[in-house]
C-alpha cells in the first residue's frame, strides 16, 4: 500500500447498531495515524492520534485500534446515534496524507 | 479561545487570476498546514510551515506558494488559476511541527470557485 485507503466508502446503519471501518496505510516508516470526524458544515475535528503498535484509544462510544506492523487501524462506534453521522477521515504517512474517508449515516 | 480562522469564506475568481487565502492559527500554535479538498476525496496536503519555515510540500505545481508570518498566521497564494483549482481550501494549525502527537485543528475553510 502506497497511499492511505479507507473502507467502506459509505455506510448506512440504524440507530443503536455498532459499526466499524478500516484505515490502511503503508507500514514502512510509520510515523503516526490520526482519526478525524468531519460533520457537514463544520470543520474536521480530531478524534485520536495513535503512534504505538497495539495502541487502543477510546472517547465515549468511539474507539480505535492500531496495527503498525500490518498497516491498519480500525475505528469502532458502539450504539450509533444520528449525531454520529459524519465523514470519518484517517491520515498517516509522514506527509499526513488523508484517506478519502468513510461517510457514515445513522438512521433514527 | 478562538479557533483557526480563515478568510475569505467564499471566493469566485476567473481563470488566469491570482488568489490569496489567509489563515490565523490557534494562539500558541506554531505550525500551519494547508490542504485542498475536492468532492469525493480526502484533504490533499499542500504545505506545512513551522516557525516560519517550510517543513513539507505536497504534490502541487509551483503556481501554489505559501508563507508564514512572525505572528504564525499564514497565506496561501495560487497564481494563474485553473478551473481545476476550484475546491475547499482548509488550513490547520498544530502545537508542534511534528505529527507524532499533535492533532490538527482545522478552520472552516475557504470555498474557491474558478470560472
Amino acid at each position: 500500500i502506497l497511499n492511505v485507503e479507507q473502507s467502506p466508502q459509505s455506510l448506512h446503519v440504524q440507530e443503536g447498531d455498532s459499526t466499524n471501518f478500516t484505515c490502511s496505510f503503508p507500514s514502512s516508516n510509520f510515523y503516526a495515524l490520526h482519526w478525524y470526524r468531519w460533520e457537514t458544515a463544520k470543520s474536521p475535528e480530531a478524534l485520536f492520534v495513535m503512534t504505538l503498535n497495539g495502541d487502543e484509544k477510546k472517547k465515549g462510544r468511539i474507539s480505535a485500534t492500531l496495527n503498525t506492523k500490518e498497516g491498519y487501524s480500525y475505528l469502532y462506534i458502539k450504539g450509533s446515534q444520528p449525531e454520529d453521522s459524519a465523514t470519518y477521515l484517517c491520515a498517516g504517512r509522514n506527509d499526513m496524507r488523508f484517506g478519502a474517508g468513510t461517510r457514515l449515516t445513522v438512521k433514527p | 479561545d478562538a479557533g483557526v480562522t480563515q478568510s475569505p469564506t467564499h471566493l469566485i475568481k476567473t481563470r488566469g487570476q491570482h488568489v490569496t487565502l489567509r489563515c490565523s492559527p490557534i494562539s500558541g500554535h506554531k505550525s500551519v498546514s494547508w490542504y485542498q479538498q475536492v468532492l469525493g476525496q480526502g484533504p490533499q496536503f499542500i504545505f506545512q510551515y513551522y516557525e516560519k519555515e517550510e517543513r513539507g510540500r505536497g504534490n502541487f505545481p509551483d503556481r501554489f506558494s505559501a508563507r508564514q508570518f512572525p505572528n504564525y498566521s499564514s497565506e496561501l497564494n495560487v497564481n494563474a488559476l485553473l478551473l481545476g483549482d476550484s475546491a475547499l481550501y482548509l488550513c490547520a494549525s498544530s502545537l508542534t511541527g511534528t505529527r507524532r502527537s499533535s492533532p490538527l485543528h482545522f478552520g472552516n475553510g475557504t470555498r474557491l470557485t474558478v470560472t
